[in-house]
């Protein structure tokens, strides 16, 4: 069975841009969640969605949304990119929200902002 | 709210040296515990979880115990190897929702041969 799956691996944007970040989870998983890793430190949570509704939000500002499709695929935007946003952005699928269910992630998303 | 720490790294040990990873969190309610490795350039793997006190989590050679009475779930191997070079992350999430995990800030763990 395919793992979680990204798009694209890498990036490089220029500040005020916008950027759309795509994740594939694995089939049958109903939970997505996206995460900020900057270098040197863990993963920062920024929002899980559930049955294609947002179910929690981290400590980020409104520049990062996202949303969850019929298929249960996700896609993350953020606006007015800003040098600070640099990071490796992961996602990561779970059966459902309940305790004990463990995530999968993906490999990532680089993305560099210049 | 809910916050994890891990023992500053780098570590670096020799091969088949004892690894011990220690991690402490706090938390508002009933967690589930969980170690995650990460290679250079890839995304993070379960390595391995609890979800009650006094559970032993445990996979390839690695174990950690959920100790409720001393908020601890310390990862240990008995005998490392070259390949186990990595990034350690221990997590928390909440029963409530497995989907919003809280990470500490990882440990770079360099096993030389």
């Amino acid at each position: 069975d395919a793992g979680v799956t990204q798009s694209p691996t890498h990036l490089i944007k220029t500040r005020g841009q916008h950027v759309t970040l795509r994740c594939s989870p694995i089939s049958g998983h109903k939970s997505v969640s996206w995460y900020q890793q900057v270098l040197g430190q863990g993963p920062q949570f920024i929002f899980q969605y559930y049955e294609k509704e947002e179910r929690g939000r981290g400590n980020f500002p409104d520049r990062f949304s996202a949303r969850q499709f019929p298929n249960y695929s996700s896609e993350l935007n953020v606006n007015a990119l800003l040098l600070g946003d640099s990071a490796l952005y992961l996602c990561a699928s779970s059966l459902n929200r309940g305790g004990g269910y463990e995530q999968y992630f993906g490999p990532g998303t680089r993305l560099t902002v210049t | 709210g809910n916050s994890v720490t891990q023992m500053e790294g780098p570590v670096t040990l020799s091969e088949e040296a004892f690894l011990t990873i220690n991690c402490t969190y706090t938390a508002t309610g009933y967690p589930s515990l969980f170690w995650y490795v990460q290679y250079p350039g890839e995304g993070l793997q379960l390595l391995l979880k609890a979800t009650k006190a006094d559970d032993k989590g445990s996979n390839k050679g690695f174990e950690a115990t959920y100790r409720k009475e001393t908020t601890s779930f310390h990862l240990e191997k008995g005998s490392v190897q070259v390949s186990d070079s990595a990034v350690y992350f221990c997590a928390l999430s909440l029963n409530t929702n497995a989907g919003k995990s809280t990470f500490g800030d990882g440990t770079t763990l360099t096993v030389k041969p």
